[in-house]
């Protein structure tokens, strides 16, 4: 079955640490991918995205991603992180299996804590 | 100003109660979607509507109706609250393709009681 999968639900790092935010999918043909960030009390916002080429992708905020075909992963990360960084992280994808129905799918999420 | 907004940002209603949340954008995206979000399960997908004409249920429909009364505007009803509906709804806009970016709202929460 089709699906996207972000095995941790909850991280805590040490303010300054290195962090690194696990997804997983699984899908026919290698989807089209997100990463987007839901400060407490906000909506989402999209941090990068992926759909071809350079397999490291750079976004907002110092975050970059690595698109992985062989382990079917697109990984968040972040040298050194930054106590505003605290809130919940959702990779999604669009299936690209052609058309036009372009629809997000959300992973579960993965709630970071960073401490001081 | 905000790009998408959500009213109300939170209410309380009591079982079989209508309710109506609704959502404008001023980005000027034809595409506009309504998410549910609950602790766990991420967000998932009630209903979208490519433009005004175009209306679609999501992976969770039931119990949910929408209205698209204008290109900016995009309303969520629940006919017959249950309080297995609550839960932070959001609404979100996009310019389509394949690459769009979802821009969200706030969210609205909703208990039901």
């Amino acid at each position: 079955a089709q699906s996207v999968t972000q095995p941790d639900i909850h991280i805590t790092v040490s303010e300054g640490a290195s962090l690194e935010l696990r997804c997983n999918y699984s899908y026919g043909a290698t989807p089209y991918l997100f990463w987007y960030v839901q400060s407490p009390g906000q909506g989402l916002q999209l941090l990068l995205k992926y759909f071809s080429g350079d397999t490291l992708v750079q976004g907002i905020k110092g975050f970059e991603a690595e698109f992985k075909r062989s382990q079917s992963s697109f990984n968040l990360r972040k040298p050194s992180v930054h106590w505003s960084d605290a809130a919940e992280y959702f990779c999604a994808v669009v299936p690209n299996s052609g058309g036009s129905n372009y629809k997000l799918t959300f992973g579960k999420g993965t709630l970071l804590t960073v401490n001081p | 100003d905000a790009d998408v907004t959500q009213t109300p940002r939170n209410r309380i209603t009591k079982t079989g109660k209508r309710i109506m949340l609704e959502c404008s954008q001023t980005k000027g995206h034809d595409r506009m979607y309504w998410y549910r979000q609950d602790p766990g399960l991420g967000l998932r997908l009630i209903y979208y509507s490519f433009d005004v004409k175009d209306i679609n249920k999501g992976e969770i429909s039931d119990g949910y109706s929408v209205s698209r009364q204008a290109q900016a505007k995009f309303s969520l009803s629940l006919e017959s609250a249950i309080p297995n509906q609550t839960a932070l709804y959001f609404c979100a806009t996009s310019t389509g393709g394949v690459m769009e970016t979802q821009y969200f709202g706030p969210g609205t929460r909703l208990l039901v009681l």
